[in-house]
């Protein structure tokens, strides 16, 4: 069972494009939502981590920048903007608040420049 | 540094063989978690451990109760469907329990 929809799986970016980015959580028992990055070289790297609707965060990454936001508390968004090298974003989900820290990845989204 | 060192980086076993991977931490952590990435990208949670040992299968990962500073994933008799990247994570103990510092990976291929 799925437990995030993260779409598409792929995107092209034009340079100094920014992208949105959407997942969506369809089981309320893991409600806390974190972005991770993965670079080309397959390293995985946390992002942050939102827990309820309005939590608002930056970041500013080697090859990136990031604003996450938790919408609602099903939706979590993540705008790249100045992307300057592919990478895939991840989508996570745990419910720590039960006990369950497992961590649960999304599909991912590969972003490639163009 | 690298708080989590991953080893090997790389690995090819033919199926029917046992193999182990390895993760060290340059500090003590407070949980590991392994994973599996097959082809398409897809990361698949394979253990949560705090402490102790935890057998899946033909899987098995342990994690130094005492140092906390390493971690193992055993894959008993290998088989085809096993080959994929798997990382192990780490939680430390002042980082929050969904943000994992993760190792660089060991690519195993399972051969014939």
């Amino acid at each position: 069972v799925t437990l995030l929809e993260q779409n598409p799986r792929w995107r092209l970016v034009p340079r100094g494009q920014a992208v949105n980015l959407r997942c969506i959580l369809k089981n309320s028992q893991y409600p806390w939502m974190s972005w991770y990055q993965q670079d080309l070289q397959k390293q995985l790297q946390w992002l942050f981590t939102l827990r309820s609707p309005g939590d608002k965060e930056v970041k500013s990454l080697p090859g990136a920048d990031y604003l996450a936001t938790r919408v609602t508390d099903t939706e979590l968004r993540l705008q790249v903007a100045n992307m300057s090298q592919g990478r895939t974003l991840y989508c996570t989900c745990s419910g720590r608040d039960r006990g369950d820290e497992r961590l649960f990845f999304g599909h991912g989204t590969k972003l490639s420049v163009l | 540094g690298d708080q989590v060192e991953q080893s090997p980086s790389a690995l090819s076993l033919h199926e029917g063989t046992d193999s182990a991977l390895r993760c060290n931490f340059t500090t003590t952590m407070r949980s590991v978690q392994w994973f599996r990435q097959n082809s398409r990208g897809s990361l698949i949670s394979l253990f949560y451990l705090a402490s102790g040992t935890k057998e899946n299968g033909r899987l098995k990962s342990a994690f130094d109760s005492k140092e906390r500073r390493y971690s193992t994933l055993h894959i008993r008799d290998a088989q085809l469907e096993d080959s994929g990247t798997y990382f192990c994570a780490a939680e430390a103990n002042t980082g929050g329990a969904d943000r994992l510092t993760f190792g660089k990976g060991t690519q195993l291929i399972i051969q014939p």
